[in-house]
């Protein structure tokens, strides 16, 4: 098994770009979830899907966050306009049995606004 | 504001020594989990302990869970110097599991 695949692992833009970053779930797992990791906030749930439907956007930070599924093997989620304090690691995850069951991580977008 | 909190926030010892870390939290949950974060690398699920459970066990890990003082611990047995990693507890309510801030644990060889 591939695990969650995630790419790009490293991303450097500058203010004002857009930025997509990609996920591809472990499959069989209807649950995927984005996390955002900075030193000051700790790891932070964006968003997660169910069934490729979102089902909990409380923590996408503000509009210029989206993030899309459009099929059960992929995910996006973009950030436009970026700003420098973007700039943190991105992780997604995935999951075979709800939001509070054990979760399976990808190795991350590290992304560095300038 | 994170659900769970951690302590101590840095651990070090020597290889073969146990490494004890502490996970409270503030609410009711559905169950607790730990997870390992090595340095650049993603989180690696370890072990999940429902409310109904008071101590679970694998391989060298051994977690506690006290819902009476909302507190967990993890136990690392015969640490190793691959044990070496940050540890997160994550508390699951509210239909989300929330982190904490995470245990830097080094383990010297």
């Amino acid at each position: 098994d591939a695990g969650v695949i995630q790419s790009p692992r490293h991303e450097v833009t500058e203010m004002g770009q857009e930025v997509t970053l990609r996920c591809k779930p472990i499959s069989g797992h209807d649950y995927l979830f984005w996390y955002r990791q900075t030193m000051m906030r700790g790891l932070e749930l964006l968003i997660y899907f169910n069934n490729n439907v979102p089902i909990d956007d409380s923590g996408m930070p503000e509009d210029r966050f989206s993030a899309k599924m459009p099929n059960a093997s992929f995910s996006t989620l973009k950030i436009q306009p970026s700003e420098p304090r973007d700039s943190a690691v991105y992780f997604c995850a995935s999951g075979p049995a709800g939001p509070q069951e054990t979760q399976y991580f990808g190795p991350g977008t590290r992304l560095l606004v300038l | 504001s994170q659900q769970g909190e951690e302590d101590p926030q840095a651990l070090s010892i020597q290889e073969g020594e146990n490494a004890t870390m502490n996970c409270s939290y503030k609410t009711s949950i559905n169950n607790l989990q730990w997870y390992r974060q090595n340095s650049g690398r993603g989180l690696v699920h370890l072990i999940l302990i429902r409310s109904n459970e008071r101590e679970k066990h694998s391989g060298r890990l051994r977690v506690t869970l006290d819902t009476s003082k909302k507190s967990s611990s993890l136990l690392i047995t015969a640490s190793r110097a691959a044990d070496t990693a940050s540890y997160f507890c994550a508390t699951a309510s509210g239909s989300r599991l929330t982190f904490g801030e995470g245990t830097q644990l080094t383990v010297n060889p």
